[in-house]
This record gives C-alpha cells, sequence and structure tokens, in this order.
C-alpha cells in the first residue's frame, strides 16, 4: 500500500531563506508526482506535475526533483517571500487516483 | 483561466439527510474525481468518474455514496443518510487525460458540516 510522508511537519522562516520540502513514497511504482500549496480552508493549487520518467520540473522560483528509484521527492523554493506561506503538499499517482502526504506548513515572515 | 467551480462551498445539515455536491469541471476535461478531507487529516481519494461511469472508488465509497453526470456540464456527489463523520471538505478534480499522465485540477471545495 502506498504512503506518503512530508518532512519537515511544519517550517517558520524569514522571508528571502531558500527552502526545501522533503516527499517520500514508499511504491516507487507510480505514473507521476504533484505538488499542491492549499491555503487555510481553501481549494489545491497546482505548482507542479512530474512525470515518472522526468527528473525535475520548473516554474518560476519553484523547482521539484523526482528520485523515484528511492521514492524521494524535493520542492525547492528560492528566495521565499511571505506569500508563500501555506500547506504544499505532494502526491503520488500510481493508478489514476492520488494519495497525499500530511503536508508541510510553511510560514514566511518579513 | 479555466477553473473547477464547486457549490454550496458550505453546507450544514442534520444527520441523516441527503446532501448533493455539485462541480462544474473544466470544459474539454474528460476525467473527474472527489477527494475528501477531514479537518487536519490528509487529503483522501473517493472516486473516479470516465466515460459516464465510476473507473474506480475507494472503501470510503460505500453505498452511501454516489455519482452522477447529470448533463454535459455537471458532476455531482450524493450522499445518503449523512453520519457525523462525513463532516469534511469535498473537493472535486478534473483532468484532461487523466491522471496517469494529466495534472489534476482541484475545486475550491464544499465544506459539509453534519449536525
Amino acid at each position: 500500500k502506498q504512503e506518503v510522508t512530508q518532512i519537515p511537519a511544519a517550517l517558520s522562516v524569514p522571508e528571502g531563506e531558500n527552502l526545501v520540502l522533503n516527499c517520500s513514497f514508499t511504491d516507487s511504482a507510480i505514473y507521476n508526482l504533484q505538488w499542491f500549496r492549499q491555503d487555510p480552508g481553501k481549494g489545491l493549487t497546482s505548482l507542479l506535475l512530474i512525470q515518472s520518467s522526468q527528473r525535475e520540473q520548473t516554474s518560476g522560483r519553484l523547482n521539484a526533483s523526482l528520485d523515484k528509484s528511492s521514492g524521494r521527492s524535493t520542492l525547492y523554493i528560492a528566495a521565499s517571500q511571505p506569500g508563500d506561506s501555506a500547506t504544499y503538499l505532494c502526491a503520488v499517482d500510481n493508478t489514476d487516483k492520488l494519495i497525499f502526504g500530511t503536508g508541510t506548513r510553511l510560514q514566511v515572515f518579513p | 483561466e479555466p477553473e473547477v467551480t464547486q457549490t454550496p462551498s458550505h453546507q450544514v445539515t442534520q444527520m441523516g439527510q441527503e446532501v448533493i455536491l455539485r462541480c462544474v469541471p473544466i470544459s474539454n476535461h474528460l476525467y473527474f474525481y472527489w477527494y475528501r478531507q477531514i479537518l487536519g487529516q490528509k487529503v483522501e481519494f473517493l472516486v473516479s468518474f470516465y466515460n459516464n461511469e465510476i473507473s474506480e472508488k475507494s472503501e470510503i465509497f460505500d453505498d452511501q455514496f454516489s455519482v452522477e453526470r447529470p448533463d454535459g456540464s455537471n458532476f455531482t456527489l450524493k450522499i445518503r443518510s449523512t453520519k457525523l463523520e462525513d463532516s469534511a471538505m469535498y473537493f472535486c478534480a478534473s483532468s484532461e487525460t487523466g491522471g496517469a499522465s494529466g495534472e489534476l485540477f482541484f475545486g475550491e471545495g464544499s465544506r459539509l458540516t453534519v449536525l
């Protein structure tokens, strides 16, 4: 059974820092991995999708890497801003359904 | 930018009542999903729907739940005889090509409170 774990559970940093959020999964037979952002009481905003054949994806200040064989993904946020404060979720797709981690709650203070 | 829309944003109901949550997926998408998130817990898969039938459902999606695409735009989740433990945020999602290769886009959610 696929299990997805995210570390750290919470992170509080000053503005401008570069951040690394970690995601690990137990079954490497995935189709893809997707990173989401969730603001309090809101829906899920897709940030990046990495197909199983890819190693990384970039969008603006965000870069996500995937090492399928070791069951790991990292989300790198460059030059963090207060507006980046949110919960970041990773989710893996085994069989056309997403299995989510518990998320990393990020707070970036000015 | 196209988006998934959900109504209502919040519904309060009495235990035992029926609830219908509505979703309008992105117009050219063919794959539809419902997920839920109980407060403080992980987002969980409920059901996937393609070509007017359920593709896959989780253990949570028992006979109490049903989904329907009544017309060309709406996708609904019906919960019969609601229980206290059904209180959660319910998210609709859609994908153009299916989760195996495609990106899922989620709505803002419908918060269900069962009293």
